[in-house]
Parts: C-alpha cells; sequence; structure tokens
C-alpha cells in the first residue's frame, strides 16, 4: 500500500532561516504528490503539488517543492521563515488504487521562534 | 458559495448518542471527501462522493458511520451511538471533475468531542 512519511512532528526553526520539511513516499509508479498548510483552526490549504513535468514547483507565501523519484522524496523548503510560516504542514500523494484519494502524511507543526 | 462550509465547527455529545455533521460544498464542485483528523495523526480518508456514482466507502471505520449526499450537493456524515474514540476533526472537501491537476478545498472541519 501506498504511504507517505514525514520526518519530525516538530520542527523549529528562527525567524529569517530555512525552512526544510521531508516528506518521502512509497509507490512504485510516479505519484501526484502534494503539500497542504493548516493554520490553527482552519482546514488544510493547498500550497503546491506536483503532477507532471518540471521536478521543482514554486507554490504559494514562498514555497518550493523538489520531487526526486530516485529518492521517492518530496521535500518542502523556503529560504526565510515567516512568524506567520507558523503552521502544520501535511505531505500527501495521489492514492495508486484510485486517482481520486489522497493518502496524507501524519504532518510537522512548523514552530518559527523571533 | 465560495468556499467548503462546514457546521457546526464545534460539537460535545455524551458516548451513545447520534451526531450528524454538515457539509456545504463549493458549487459546481461534483467530488466531495471526508477525512478524519485525530490528534498528532494525519488525515485518514473515510468516503467519496462522485456526481451520481455509488459513493466509495471503504474508508468508514465501522457501521456506526454513514454518509449521504443529497441532490449532489450537501452531504450528512452521521455517526451513531459514539464512542470516545471518535472525537476528532471531521473535514470535508470538495473538488471540480479534474481532481488531481487542482486538489482538493478544504473546509475549517467540525471538531467533535465525545464525553
Amino acid at each position: 500500500a501506498q504511504s507517505v512519511t514525514q520526518l519530525g512532528s516538530h520542527v523549529s526553526v528562527s525567524e529569517g532561516a530555512l525552512v526544510l520539511l521531508r516528506c518521502n513516499y512509497s509507490s512504485s509508479v510516479p505519484p501526484y504528490l502534494f503539500w497542504y498548510v493548516q493554520y490553527p483552526n482552519q482546514g488544510l490549504q493547498l500550497l503546491l503539488k506536483y503532477t507532471t513535468g518540471a521536478t521543482l514547483v514554486k507554490g504559494i507565501n514562498g514555497f518550493e517543492a523538489e520531487f526526486k523519484k530516485s529518492e521517492t522524496s518530496f521535500h518542502l523548503t523556503k529560504p526565510s521563515a515567516h512568524m506567520s510560516d507558523a503552521a502544520e504542514y501535511f505531505c500527501a500523494v495521489s492514492s495508486m488504487d484510485s486517482s481520486y484519494k489522497l493518502i496524507f502524511g501524519s504532518g510537522t507543526r512548523l514552530l518559527v521562534r523571533p | 458559495g465560495a468556499g467548503v462550509s462546514q457546521s457546526p465547527s464545534n460539537k460535545v455529545t455524551e458516548k451513545g448518542k447520534d451526531v450528524e455533521l454538515r457539509c456545504d460544498p463549493i458549487s459546481g464542485h461534483t467530488a466531495l471527501y471526508w477525512y478524519r483528523q485525530s490528534l498528532g495523526q494525519g488525515l485518514e480518508f473515510l468516503i467519496y462522493f462522485q456526481g451520481n456514482s455509488a459513493p466509495d466507502k471503504s474508508g468508514l471505520p465501522s457501521d456506526r458511520f454513514s454518509a449521504e449526499r443529497t441532490g449532489g450537493s450537501v452531504s450528512t456524515l452521521t455517526i451513531q451511538r459514539t464512542q470516545q474514540e471518535d472525537s476528532a476533526v471531521y473535514l470535508c472537501a470538495s473538488s471540480s471533475s479534474n481532481l488531481m491537476s487542482h486538489g482538493y478545498t478544504f473546509g475549517s472541519g467540525t471538531r467533535l468531542t465525545v464525553v
């Protein structure tokens, strides 16, 4: 079965520092990959997605992610963290048994220190 | 509407009672999903509706859970004889027909607490 692993349930960075949130997936075929962000007491908001084409994808709020097939990874990065980036981030992969079902990771809570 | 609307936003219920959670998707979105988010865990798929097709109920954890979607729009998730382990945030999402190209749009969720 497909799965998504997000390393680190909590990541803490200083404001202005690089943000790196890790996501690895298991799939025998190239999947569709997504990052969502969840601010407190809100639903999930799509940050960016990879479907086909360029492996480096840019999303909202200065985030980007790179699909690396050889590493089965889709890590999320941002060059300089802002206080407003503090939230929970979820990586998701399209299900092999269904093109409509997303499998989500357990999430990483990003803390930004002033 | 402009977004996916869920109600109530919070629900506290006694163990053994039935609850109904409502989701109003984005107008024109043909696909509707229910996920459950438990504390410290990812999102667990519950059920999926697409147009007039039979729903995919493969994620429902027990026969106490059911959902319907009336007129291809509003959906209701019903949990009968609630248990404490049902406590979670229940998220609804909708999507246009081009599911994987656009991803889902999520509602703000219903936080269910069973006491």
